[in-house]
């Protein structure tokens, strides 16, 4: 079975630009997370969704936000990227919330410049 | 204040000894507790998930321990392989019943260093 994947891996944006990021979960999986990783804060939750609906959401300000669609795939989106915002940006999905066991992708490695 | 704290911050051990890390919570209500490996440029994998009645929990080598009453939880690596290098995470999720949103609450993480 594969698993979890995420596009791009890496990505280089200026500040003031948007950016999307996709993940696809293992077949299966109906909810999907999303975290930031950074070597000052560590991870940190973004958000999660499952069924296509935002069920859990972090300490992040609006410009983050994000999206699954029907097929469980999912997007983040990220307007008026700062300097602050370079990090791993890691995908994790489950076959459903809470006690359910995560699966992490590879992560995107976004640059702020 | 809801926090997950991981010591050491780092350890370097000699191949094939044994090491224990450590996590302590105070975060409440609490669901359950999991330990995650990371390597270094990867995603992280997970090793176990303990809900507040399980104490013991192992995955080959690693075995992890939960104290729900004084919130500790600890992670023993036995007879630790130069691919044990590694970060070790601890995380804590945090179940709200009446409402809001659920949240997973994260530890700094221990880095392990595996020498020959």
């Amino acid at each position: 079975k594969a698993g979890v994947t995420q596009t791009p891996r890496y990505l280089i944006k200026t500040r003031g630009q948007q950016v999307t990021l996709s993940c696809s979960p293992i077949s299966g999986h109906r909810s999907v997370s999303w975290y930031q990783q950074t070597p000052g804060q560590g991870l940190q939750f973004l958000f999660e969704y499952f069924s296509e609906t935002q069920r859990n959401k972090g300490n992040f300000p609006g410009r983050f936000s994000g999206r699954q669609f029907s097929n469980s795939r999912s997007e983040m989106n990220v307007s008026t990227l700062e300097l602050g915002d370079s990090a791993l940006y890691l995908c994790a999905s489950s076959w459903g919330l809470a006690n359910y066991e995560q699966y992490f992708g590879p992560g995107t490695r976004l640059t702020v410049t | 204040k809801n926090q997950v704290e991981q010591s050491p911050q780092s350890l370097i051990i000699l191949e094939g000894k044994n090491c224990t890390l450590q996590c302590n919570y105070t975060v409440s209500p609490f669901s359950n507790l999991r330990w995650y490996k990371q390597d270094t440029g990867r995603g992280p994998v997970s090793l176990t998930i303990m809900t507040f009645s399980e104490n013991t929990k192992s995955n080959g080598r690693y075995t992890a321990t939960l104290d729900a009453d004084t919130k500790q939880s600890s992670l023993h690596i036995t007879a630790s392989q130069l691919s044990d290098s590694a970060s070790y995470i601890c995380v804590v999720f945090r179940i709200l019943f009446s409402g809001g949103y659920n949240k997973l609450i994260f530890g700094a993480g221990t880095r392990l260093a595996v020498h020959p």
